[in-house]
């Protein structure tokens, strides 16, 4: 079954210790994606990666890092997490293209005490 | 700056259309896209709009005008099942692979 799937579901942390969500697809795609997503403000882009070893930054990029070693693997990191960082997190990957279809995964919902 | 804004909340009854408007102002554009969340879930793609016109899909359309910065998702013969947050999106062009989110218009379709 073609997925993106992320690993923790559900994470409650303390402030400064390191963690990393994972984030991996099985459709071969290119682009791979990370969005943070929060009540009134919506979906904003964290990193996101046009392909294996290529990450940029997105709106929000601050506190946190990506790495693109493999083309399936795209995992965030949380280097010191802190409160604000308390969010609903989505990783998503797209084959580009014309249509440009982003397929996400079920999210990590992320809580820093 | 980039700005991409949509209504936050409309309310329709059962078996009625719907119009989500969705207004940008980016410093580069490639394309508009429009994506249904239902509350608790993941975003699920509708459409990808890059030239001018209406796009259909079934009881969905999307419509795009790059140069009013202008576009709007059309639900018609709505269903209770059409409940759900409807979130607009820019691709930009001066970071290839940057999207910008507008902050979801929430549908709540009604009996």
């Amino acid at each position: 079954e073609a997925q993106v799937t992320q690993n923790p579901r559900y994470l409650i942390t303390v402030t400064g210790k390191k963690l990393t969500v994972t984030c991996s697809q099985n459709m071969n795609h290119e682009y791979m994606s990370w969005y943070r997503q929060d009540p009134g403000l919506g979906l904003r882009q964290i990193y996101y990666s046009m392909n294996v070893e290529v990450t940029d930054k997105g709106d929000v990029p601050e506190g946190y890092k990506v790495s693109r070693k493999e083309k399936r693997n795209f995992p965030l990191i949380l280097e010191s997490p802190s409160p604000n960082q308390t969010s609903l997190y989505f990783c998503a990957s797209s084959p580009r293209g014309a249509s440009w279809e982003q397929y996400f995964g079920p999210g990590t919902r992320l809580t820093v005490t | 700056g980039q700005n991409i804004d949509q209504p936050t909340e409309m309310t329709a009854t059962e078996g009625a259309i719907v119009q989500i408007n969705c207004t940008y102002q980016t410093s580069g554009f490639n394309g508009l896209f429009w994506y249904q969340q239902h509350a608790g879930e993941a975003p699920t793609f509708l459409s990808y709009n890059v030239l001018d016109g209406l796009e259909e899909k079934g009881r969905f359309s999307s419509f795009l005008s790059r140069s009013k910065g202008y576009s709007y998702l059309l639900l018609k013969e709505l269903q209770m099942k059409d409940s759900a947050s409807y979130l607009c999106a820019a691709l930009l062009t001066d970071s290839w692979g940057k999207l910008q989110f507008g902050a979801g218009t929430q549908v709540v379709v009604t009996p």
